[in-house]
């Protein structure tokens, strides 16, 4: 089955300590990408990838990292999460950018306390 | 920087009313244009896209979208609303290398 495949779905840190959300995908897609969703702001990408080692910022990459070692995996940083990080996250792929459509994740609910 | 614009955070209709969703988006070239759809707990999953191809363009659930140029505008509706419906819609434009989405429409369906 085609699918985009995060986790944790839900993860509750203290400010400071580094997390790593995991994203991959089995369809082979060249890009990817990763969105925050908040109430009133919609989806916002945080960063992309237009194929492996090749990375690139979104609207809002502050306090994010992201690596794209393999085509299948781009895991999101938080290196020092702060509460204002505290957001629904969403992972993304597709073909590539354009036309294509984008198969997105089930999310990871993140909170920082 | 590309925008897009969906008019009502909140939309409620009767079930068995047209539903209407308004997307207006700015850019100097033509897009891509998408709507996706959020369940509850769930990922956006398309309903339909734009690329050029027509201007009407028919999508999954009995969805369509109308691309106006004229108007920057890719309106979603669909003729009869059913309790299924009930879901957060966003619009996206993609250009360039990037997708940019809107805010979001959420959608009540009356019994």
């Amino acid at each position: 089955e085609a699918q985009v495949t995060q986790n944790p779905r839900y993860l509750i840190t203290v400010t400071g300590k580094k997390l790593t959300v995991t994203c991959s995908q089995n369809m082979n897609h060249e890009y990817m990408s990763w969105y925050r969703q908040d109430p009133g702001l919609g989806l916002r990408q945080i960063y992309y990838s237009m194929n492996v080692e090749v990375t690139d910022k979104g609207d809002v990459p502050e306090g994010y990292k992201v690596s794209r070692k393999e085509k299948r995996n781009f895991p999101l940083i938080l290196e020092s999460p702060s509460p204002n990080q505290t957001s629904l996250y969403f992972c993304a792929s597709s073909l590539s950018v354009g036309a294509a459509e984008a198969f997105f994740g089930q999310g990871t609910r993140l909170t920082v306390v | 920087a590309q925008s897009v614009t969906q008019l009502g955070s909140h939309v409620s209709v009767s079930e068995g009313a047209l539903v209407l969703l308004r997307c207006n988006y700015s850019s100097s070239v033509p897009p891509y244009l998408f709507w996706y759809v959020q369940y509850p707990n769930q990922g956006l999953q398309l309903l339909l896209k734009y690329t050029s191809a027509a201007t009407l363009v028919k999508g999954i659930n009995g969805f369509e979208a109308e691309f106006k140029k004229s108007e920057t505008s890719f309106h979603l509706t669909k003729p009869s609303a059913h309790m299924s419906d009930a879901a957060e819609y966003f619009c996206a434009v993609s250009t360039g290398n990037q997708f940019y989405f809107g805010t979001g429409t959420s959608l009540t369906v009356i019994p």
